[in-house]
C-alpha cells in the first residue's frame, strides 16, 4: 500500500458545485496533514492544513479529518474554473514533522 | 520576502554532461529540501537539510546526484554525468521548524537528451 493514495482523476465539476477531493495514508502516527494545489507548469502551493480530527475551514475551502480511517479530504464550496488544477495531499512521516510524503495528486476540472 | 528561488528555470543538457541546480531558500528557514517530480511517480524526496546539515538523502537515485549547502542561504544539486531519464522538474522547498508545510520554489525543468 502505498503511503498516501489519491484518485488522479480527473473530477470534473460544474461551475458553482462542491468539488470533493479524498486522500487515504497508511501511517496511524500521522498528526497533520496538508493540502497543496499545483496549476499546471507551476509549483504546488500550500492551501489548507489540518492537525485535529473534524473539520477546518477557510474561505471555500474545508479540510476534514478523519483518524480512525485514516482519509483527509478536502471541500471546495462554489467550484470557479480558477479552480482547476492538481490537488497534493501530504503527510509527514511518523517522527519527523519536517519529512513530507506527497500523493500523486487529483487533477480537478471545473467547467463553465 | 522573495520566496523560496532556483535557477535555472529550464535546463536542457547532453547525456553525460554535468548539471548543477540552485537553490536560495527564504531567510530564516532551517530547513531545505529538494523534490523531483514526474508524471510517473509524482514528487519524490530525494534529500533534505535542517541547519545546513543533510539529515536524509536516502531519496538520492544513485551516486550521480550529490547535494550541498555550505551556507543558509544556497544549496545545490548536482547530476554529474546526467541521463535522459533524469529528466524531471527538481524542486526547492524550505520551511521553518518544518511546520505548517513548505513553500515551494519556481522549480527547474531539466531535459537530457
Amino acid at each position: 500500500q502505498k503511503e498516501v493514495e489519491q484518485n488522479s482523476g480527473p473530477l470534473s465539476v460544474p461551475e458553482g458545485a462542491i468539488a470533493s477531493l479524498n486522500c487515504t495514508y497508511s501511517d496511524r502516527g500521522s498528526q497533520s496533514f496538508f493540502w497543496y494545489r499545483q496549476y499546471s507548469g507551476k509549483s504546488p502551493e500550500l492551501i489548507m492544513f489540518i492537525y485535529s480530527n473534524g473539520d477546518k475551514e477557510d474561505g471555500r475551502f474545508t479540510a476534514q479529518l478523519n483518524k480512525a480511517s485514516q482519509y483527509v479530504s478536502l471541500l471546495i464550496r462554489d467550484s470557479q474554473p480558477s479552480d482547476s488544477a492538481t490537488y497534493l495531499c501530504a503527510v509527514p512521516q511518523t517522527g519527523t514533522a519536517s519529512k513530507l510524503t506527497f500523493g500523486t495528486g487529483t487533477r480537478l476540472q471545473v467547467t463553465l | 520576502d522573495a520566496g523560496v528561488i532556483q535557477s535555472p528555470r529550464h535546463e536542457v543538457t547532453e547525456m553525460g554532461q554535468e548539471v548543477t541546480l540552485r537553490c536560495k531558500p527564504i531567510s530564516g528557514h532551517d530547513y531545505l529540501f529538494w523534490y523531483r517530480q514526474t508524471m510517473m511517480r509524482g514528487l519524490e524526496l530525494l534529500i533534505y537539510f535542517n541547519n545546513n546539515v543533510p539529515i536524509d538523502d536516502s531519496g538520492m537515485p544513485e551516486d550521480r546526484f550529490s547535494a550541498k549547502m555550505p551556507n543558509a542561504s544556497f544549496s545545490t544539486l548536482k547530476i554529474q554525468p546526467s541521463e535522459p531519464r533524469d529528466s524531471a522538474v527538481y524542486f526547492c522547498a524550505s520551511s521553518f521548524a518544518g511546520v505548517r508545510g513548505y513553500t515551494f520554489g519556481s522549480g527547474t525543468r531539466l531535459t537530457v537528451v
